[in-house]
């Protein structure tokens, strides 16, 4: 069965802390995304990779950077946390078809900004 | 851009009743997508449409295409408690990434 793990369900950190939230996938998926979703705003794409250190900013990349050394595993940093980034990140992955349409979801970890 | 527009934000229905939620942009789409998220869980595709006034059904999910192609809609039929959670819209763009509309949350009274 097709899996996306992320590292943590809940995280609280403090500002100015820096945070990595880990993605794992075990389905070889060449493409990797990092959302951030927030009630009314639905999700919000902040970086995704084609592939082995390719990297695109999204919509909202300010404050985050990501790292993909490794095919299966895409993380997201945080520098510098802000009370802002407080929100539920979910990461994702896909092989790209031509119809490029099914993202596989990891279960969200709920990052808590003090 | 490329924003997807989604009402209703927000749906509370009896057991039993009919629900639709539609989604619109003013950009053309080549793929639209319906997915679920469940309390507690990442969003799961429910169905995908390819075609410019396609209607596709899975189960009692009905989802049409826009002829436009600006548009798509999802219909859900004699909602069931379990039919509970956030549907999200979303369609691929030119960039290769995946848009997604801000979700409509629905609630059904048993």
């Amino acid at each position: 069965d097709v899996k996306v793990t992320q590292s943590s369900r809940y995280l609280v950190k403090r500002t100015g802390e820096k945070v990595f939230l880990e993605c794992v996938q075990d389905m070889d998926h060449e493409n990797m995304f990092w959302y951030r979703q927030d009630p009314g705003l639905g999700l919000r794409l902040i970086y995704f990779s084609y592939d082995v250190k390719m990297k695109e900013k999204g919509d909202i990349p300010e404050g985050y950077s990501v790292s993909r050394e490794k095919k299966e595993r895409f993380s997201l940093i945080l520098e510098s946390a802000s009370t802002n980034q407080t929100s539920m990140y979910l990461c994702a992955s896909r092989t790209p078809t031509v119809r490029n349409e099914k993202l596989f979801f990891g279960s969200g970890t709920q990052l808590s900004v003090l | 851009g490329q924003q997807l527009n989604q009402s209703p934000q927000s749906m509370f229905i009896q057991e039993g009743e009919d629900v639709s939620m539609n989604c619109t942009s003013s950009s053309i789409f080549n793929t639209w997508l319906w997915y679920k998220q469940e309390p507690g869980e990442g969003p799961v595709l429910l169905i995908a449409l390819y075609k410019a006034g396609e209607l596709t059904s899975n189960g009692r999910l009905t989802a049409q295409f826009g002829i436009t192609r600006k548009d798509s809609f999802l219909n859900i039929s004699a909602s069931i408690p379990s039919d509970v959670g956030i549907y999200f819209c979303a369609a691929p763009t030119n960039n290769n990434d995946m848009r997604f509309g801000a979700g409509t949350r629905l609630t059904v009274k048993p």
